[in-house]
């Protein structure tokens, strides 16, 4: 069964870091791209970044660009999401998603509350 | 960034009734498309990808349509369970866009 189990989420004043995790289960988590895709509380949903595979590509929403940093780990089949400079329009939960050929986003985790606030 | 306009915002239906949901996208995405069920509280979850195929263990009430840069989900005949927000998701290129959500309410 695949899981997707995000962590890392919490009460963080504007201008700080966190770091998500993401631990993969039940499939070759090396053989899938992944993405992270938030969603504001009462909002909709908002694709956040992308990696590649192998982690040789990323790609982030011009919101995000140049505060957060995509990466993974496949031997610990594990995904990150590092956020720095956060502001309290990054308050969201964040999801750990996957993406299959052909299929596109197919797997969610459950997802992990970030509130930016002083 | 391509855009994706889904209508309407919201609407409300009776069990049984027969609903269409449009997703339609500021360029062509062949038929990059999928569509998503999220319930409160919950994660979106999967029903149609490719813009018309069924993801596996979804009812069969549920269909997509569509290429291009028009594109429909329905559902045949409304259950209590599919009360939900449904979302759009362009597949096509980088950055991914969403539509802005179908809220689906009891009449």
């Amino acid at each position: 069964e695949v899981q997707l189990a995000e962590s890392g989420g919490g009460l963080v004043q504007p201008g700080g870091s966190l770091r998500l995790t993401c631990a993969a289960s039940g499939f070759s988590f090396s053989s899938y791209e992944m993405n992270w895709v938030r969603q504001a509380p009462g909002k909709g949903l908002e694709w956040v970044s992308y990696i590649s595979s192998s982690g040789s590509a990323t790609y982030y929403a011009d919101s995000v660009k140049g505060r957060f940093t995509i990466s993974r780990d496949n031997a610990k089949n594990s995904l990150y999401l590092q956020m720095n400079s956060l502001r309290a329009e990054d308050t969201a939960v964040y999801y750990c998603t996957r993406r299959a050929h052909y299929v596109g986003t197919d797997y969610w985790g459950q997802g992990t509350l970030v509130t930016v606030s002083s | 960034a391509i855009q994706m306009t889904q209508s309407p915002s919201s609407l409300s239906a009776s069990v049984g009734d027969r609903v269409t949901i449009t997703c339609r996208a500021s360029q062509g995405i062949r038929n990059d498309l999928g569509w998503y069920q999220q319930k409160p509280g919950k994660a979106p979850k999967l029903l149609i990808y490719a813009a018309s195929s069924l993801q596996s263990g979804v009812p069969s009430r549920f269909s997509g349509s569509g290429s291009g840069t028009d594109f429909t989900l329905t559902i045949s005949s409304l259950q209590p369970e599919d009360f939900a927000t449904y979302y759009c998701l362009q597949d096509n290129n980088y950055p991914r866009t969403f539509g802005q959500g179908t809220k689906v309410e009891i009449k």
